[in-house]
């Protein structure tokens, strides 16, 4: 069966970097695109970019296009989401989920990232 | 960026009741719209995919109308398992967006 399982939470100072990590398995790694999703404490679902895990191609939102970098690694069927310069306003629920908006759609635990000093 | 506007942002309605939500974009995005449920603690749901097809293993009782700009989710009878937050979600063009969500309330 279709499993994504991410990191496990992390607490990080203002103006650091996190790296939060989406095992996938249950299925070809490479045929299908993943998305990266963010959700504040109480608040709404915010789409930060997408990734192709066949050739490692990616979009980002442009919200977060100078901090955020998205990577793969085929070997272990793994996608990275890396944030940089971070602030109190990145404290959520960071989740990837497959084909989003699609019938293979399936998503993450979730990874909660504070920011605090 | 498309902007997506739901409303209500809350309701309160009772088991066996008929509920609409809608979701409206701020520029036509054909029929590239997905609804979502989310529970407290739990990653979103798919429900409706392209405004009206049924994700697989969704009860029949969700449905999806809608295309343009303007689209709906009704939940046609009422179930305990059914009170949640829904969120629509555009994917004509990136950045993807979601709407603020409705938060359904057992009244």
């Amino acid at each position: 069966q279709v499993q994504l399982v991410q990191s496990g939470a992390e607490v990080k100072k203002p103006g650091a970097s996190v790296k939060v990590s989406c095992k996938a398995s249950g299925y070809t790694f490479t045929s299908y695109y993943m998305h990266w999703v963010r959700q504040a404490p109480g608040q709404g679902l915010e789409w930060m970019g997408i990734l192709n895990p066949s050739g490692g191609s990616t979009t980002y939102s442009q919200k977060f296009q100078d901090r955020v970098t998205m990577t793969r690694d085929t070997s272990t069927s793994t996608v990275y989401m890396e944030l940089s310069s971070l602030r109190s306003e990145d404290t959520a629920i960071y989740y990837c989920t497959r084909e989003l908006g699609a019938p293979g759609n399936y998503w993450g635990q979730g990874t909660l990232v504070t920011v605090s000093s | 960026d498309i902007q997506m506007t739901q409303s209500p942002s809350s309701l309160s309605a009772s088991v066996g009741d008929r509920v609409t939500i809608t979701c409206r974009a701020s520029q036509t995005i054909s029929n590239y719209l997905n609804w979502y449920q989310q529970k407290p603690g739990k990653a979103p749901k798919l429900l409706i995919y392209t405004a009206s097809s049924l994700q697989s293993g969704v009860p029949s009782r969700f449905s999806g109308s809608g295309s343009g700009t303007d689209f709906t989710l009704t939940i046609s009878s009422l179930q305990p398992e059914d009170f949640a937050t829904y969120f629509c979600q555009q994917s004509y063009n990136t950045p993807y967006t979601f709407g603020q969500g409705t938060k359904l309330e057992i009244k």
